[in-house]
């Protein structure tokens, strides 16, 4: 089973940030947290991991609370192709890698 | 730009009939995934690799089979196809260790999406 509970679903307007949350809250001291989105039915594309600091990248920034046990990826400026099903993950390096049901995101003009 | 490769994209074949799926990767990785996929549902997670001669079940029961003879290929083979295999497979690879300059990220290929009849 998925060790992240996410929104089944988010709405977002086009240019806005779209902030969308995970609840890990049986995380362990060596689980990283990695974001992944899939567009229809490719195959998913990483955004971002961290382990404790906040991340950012030029696709997005990953906020960790001090307790660890949630987490919120940050999509700066939202556009139309940003719409896509998140999937927010835990793992250590050798784990298996379940992706759960994720949060699919809808961008509106 | 990832360089795994899986083929065929697609194909439609007659319940019996035995399929392999192949998955090819030019990076070097050592761990390698299958994922089963049905149309608007998540990713189910049905086999995995750590490295050659290393093949472990996912958390989807699933009657396919694997190899790693080679770390570069993956292929899940279907000895016989029923209509309820009909879905996308996708594979995946990541690099090992994770830390440093390694991100530890999946590389996906395509996909291959599978009909049987």
């Amino acid at each position: 089973d998925a060790k992240t509970t996410q929104p089944p679903s988010m709405d977002c307007a086009e240019g806005r940030a779209a902030n969308l949350p995970c609840n890990h809250s049986t995380i362990s001291g060596n689980e990283y947290v990695y974001w992944y989105r899939q567009i229809h039915s490719q195959g998913p594309q990483y955004i971002i991991h961290g382990l404790k600091n906040n991340e950012t990248n030029e696709m997005a920034s990953l906020i960790i609370t001090e307790d660890r046990k949630s987490s919120t990826l940050i999509l700066p400026h939202a556009t139309l192709r940003d719409t896509a099903v998140y999937y927010c993950i835990v793992r250590v390096e050798d784990d298996k890698i379940i992706f759960g049901k994720g949060t699919r995101l809808h961008i509106l003009p | 730009e990832a360089d795994i490769y899986q083929t065929p994209r697609y194909l439609v074949i007659g319940t019996g009939k035995k399929i392999t799926l192949e998955c090819s990767q030019t990076m070097g990785h050592d761990k390698m995934y299958w994922y089963q996929q049905d149309p608007g549902m998540e990713l189910h997670l049905i086999h995995y690799s750590y490295g050659v001669n290393s093949t472990e079940k996912g958390d989807l029961s699933s009657e396919s089979t694997v190899s790693r003879i080679r770390t570069e290929h993956f292929p899940l083979t279907l000895e016989s196809a029923r209509p309820s295999h009909t879905s996308q497979y996708l594979c995946a690879s990541s690099e090992s260790p994770f830390w440093g300059a390694n991100t530890g990220e999946l590389f996906f290929g395509e996909g291959s999406r599978l009909t049987v009849l």
